[in-house]
């Protein structure tokens, strides 16, 4: 099992540029998430997907959008990047029901210029 | 609304002396605890995790901790560092099985040799 993936690995924007992120995972996990991660801030989650077909809005959201394309597959777009955008992003998934334990990915590192 | 606080942004230990990272949490439920380890430039991965079961959880690499609900704590130790330990620890709280996950902001663990 590859467990979650991410592509980029890396990646450099230009500013109003856009940009997709994906994710996947083969665990056959029904939650997955998308965080972001600045330094001293921790990770703050940006959007989830409780189970396939549905999303939610997590405590970023803003100049966000996502995409569940399946069960496996979790999309994170930027449609107009900003410089405030750089981070590091990582997609994460659960089992429901397994107090949340989540499984990450190994992150996208992203740079707006 | 539930939330955690890592009490130290870093601790400095030298390699074979004990290693103590506090974190408190606030819960209006009865909580799920988690902590979480990241090496420089990889993704995260569950150190241990505490569900209402044991309040002393052992995790990976002699790592555990201690949930004490009169203290709102959840701190994580280990008797003896070494100098793979060093990475930044994260300290996780979740209220329920359907809520997203809430972060600290992390703290870097530094091992001297």
């Amino acid at each position: 099992n590859a467990g979650v993936t991410q592509t980029p690995k890396f990646q450099v924007l230009k500013t109003g540029q856009s940009m997709t992120l994906q994710c996947a995972q083969d665990m056959n996990h029904n939650s997955m998430y998308w965080y972001r991660q600045d330094p001293g801030m921790g990770l703050r989650l940006i959007y989830y997907s409780a189970s396939e077909g549905t999303t939610d809005k997590g405590e970023v959201p803003n100049g966000y959008n996502v995409s569940r394309l399946n069960k496996r597959e979790f999309s994170l777009r930027l449609e107009s990047a900003a410089p405030s955008q750089t981070s590091v992003y990582f997609c994460a998934s659960t089992i429901a029901g397994t107090f949340n334990e989540q499984f990450f990915g190994p992150g996208t590192r992203l740079t707006v210029l | 609304a539930q939330s955690v606080t890592q009490l130290d942004s870093h601790v400095s230990v030298s390699e074979g002396t004990p290693v103590l990272l506090r974190c408190n949490y606030s819960s209006s439920y009865s909580p799920s605890l988690f902590w979480y380890v990241q090496h420089p430039n990889k993704g995260l991965q569950l150190l241990l995790k505490y569900t209402s079961a044991a309040t002393l959880v052992k995790g990976i690499n002699g790592f555990e901790a201690e949930f004490k609900k009169s203290e709102t704590s959840f701190h994580l130790t280990k008797p003896s560092a070494h100098m793979s330990d060093a990475a930044e620890y994260f300290c996780v709280v979740s209220d329920s099985g359907n809520t997203p996950l809430v972060f600290g902001k992390g703290t870097r663990l530094s091992v001297i040799a």
